[in-house]
């Protein structure tokens, strides 16, 4: 079975630009999370989505939106990029309304110049 | 709240075991986690423990829970040069991964 999938994998935008970024989850996996990865701060939640629904949002603010599709693929787009904004996007699925299992993809990098 | 804290670095001689350590707040977590990172990939789930688990056992990996001190400990046996990477310690809570810092092993021949 295939894993997570994330396109594109690497992305270079300026200043003031808005980027979607993709994902693929597992086969049969509905719920779909997104997690930013920056060194200083670390792995921190965007959101999460479960059969369209999101069920839960970070702490961030507004230019960063999600969506997921009714075949489970999600996007998350960035409106009026940061230089701040450059990191690493991990998307990670799980199967069921309750599963504890998350698997994660490979990441997308931004860079914001 | 949540908040994970990891220690951020360990050495440990290969073929040694390596015991990363951790300590959480959110009581209320089911699930406790733990992630490798290697460099240039995503995460990749390890294991997981369930919260009135005291212990888990997975080939090389032990995991060990204290819910008393909100403490969770990851054990590595024979630790070998592939298993140099970062390691999160993670909880769960309405939907999300909280995750610590994580810590970098270096393992050395």
């Amino acid at each position: 079975k295939a894993g997570v999938t994330q396109t594109p994998r690497y992305l270079i935008k300026t200043r003031g630009q808005q980027v979607t970024l993709s994902c693929s989850p597992i086969s049969g996996h509905r719920s779909v999370s997104w997690y930013q990865q920056t060194p200083g701060q670390g792995l921190q939640f965007l959101f999460e989505y479960f059969s369209e629904t999101q069920r839960n949002k970070g702490n961030f603010p507004g230019r960063f939106s999600g969506r997921q599709f009714s075949n489970s693929r999600s996007e998350m787009n960035v409106s009026t990029l940061e230089l701040g904004d450059s990191a690493l996007y991990l998307c990670a699925s799980s199967y069921g309304q309750a599963s504890y299992e998350q698997y994660f993809g490979p990441g997308t990098r931004l860079t914001v110049t | 709240g949540e908040d994970v804290e990891q220690s951020l670095f360990l050495s440990v001689r290969e073929g040694d075991s390596s015991v990363i350590n951790c300590t959480y707040t959110d009581s209320s977590s089911t699930y406790l986690y733990w992630y490798k990172q290697e460099p240039g990939a995503g995460l990749q789930l390890l294991t997981y423990i369930f919260s009135n688990m005291d212990m888990k056992q997975d080939q090389r990996l032990t995991v060990l829970l204290n819910k008393k001190d909100k403490h969770l400990s990851l054990r590595i046996a024979d630790t070998q040069t592939g298993d140099s990477a970062i390691y999160f310690c993670a909880e769960t809570h309405d939907y999300k991964l909280s995750f610590g810092a994580g810590t970098t092993v270096t393992v050395r021949a």
